[in-house]
């Protein structure tokens, strides 16, 4: 079965350094998105991603942070100088034509920022 | 707007009983609701979805889930609880219409534990 994978599982990093945080999704999908979830706090929604452009961001994402696919199979998350509030799991979605809201996520990355 | 309010934050069965997780919504327009169940150290499984066909909607692993308008719920259920079960589950609604482009919602979670 076909499925989202992300690297790296942990990610530790100095505040004000930058990281990418890179996810691979479902082949055949052609919408993208990105998660995350603050210890103890719901999973949040920070940005879709289609046609090699941001559909949709949320309030958290901002300037700090950008997306991009480099090539026909990843699609990245790059926080450009990391604070501590950072910290937090991020998962990778993808969703295929017509069930845009019918996701498959991947298995996370736990970014820890000291 | 819409949200999500999953109305425990854990639920402690014995295996061999019913499940039932609840869960309601808020959304400004006809929504689609899922259920995800997240293992320890594994992604977010797509348990099931409701987008406007049957109120019913049954998922994977003997999971169900009623849409019920009225009381703007969407409770999950199984009838017999099994070890492998107990994960956290999370109520997501996703918004139909607007201009929204594939924006899910979280609710906060329950954890299920799951007792011999």
């Amino acid at each position: 079965e076909p499925e989202v994978t992300q690297t790296p599982s942990h990610q530790v990093t100095q505040m004000g350094q930058e990281v990418i945080l890179r996810c691979v999704p479902i082949s055949n999908h052609l919408y993208f998105y990105w998660y995350r979830q603050i210890l103890g706090q719901k999973v949040e929604f920070l940005v879709s991603f289609y046609n090699n452009e941001i559909s949709e961001k949320s309030e958290i994402f901002d300037d700090q942070f950008s997306v991009e696919r480099p090539d026909g199979s990843n699609f990245t998350l790059k926080i450009r100088s990391t604070k501590l509030e950072d910290s937090a799991m991020y998962f990778c979605a993808s969703s295929g034509i017509g069930q845009l809201y019918e996701q498959y996520f991947g298995p996370g990355t736990r970014l820890t920022v000291t | 707007a819409q949200s999500v309010t999953q109305l425990d934050s854990h639920v402690s069965v014995s295996e061999g009983t019913p499940v039932l997780l609840r869960c309601n919504y808020s959304s400004s327009y006809s929504p689609s609701l899922f259920w995800y169940v997240q293992h320890p150290n594994k992604g977010l499984q797509l348990l099931l979805k409701y987008t406007s066909a049957a109120t019913l909607v049954k998922g994977i692993n003997g999971f169900e889930a009623e849409f019920k308008k009225s009381e703007t719920s969407f409770h999950l259920t199984k009838p017999s609880a099994h070890m492998s079960d107990a994960a956290e589950y999370f109520c997501v609604v996703g918004r139909a219409g607007g201009t929204s482009y594939g924006k899910l919602t979280f609710g906060q979670g329950t954890i299920l534990t799951v007792h011999p």
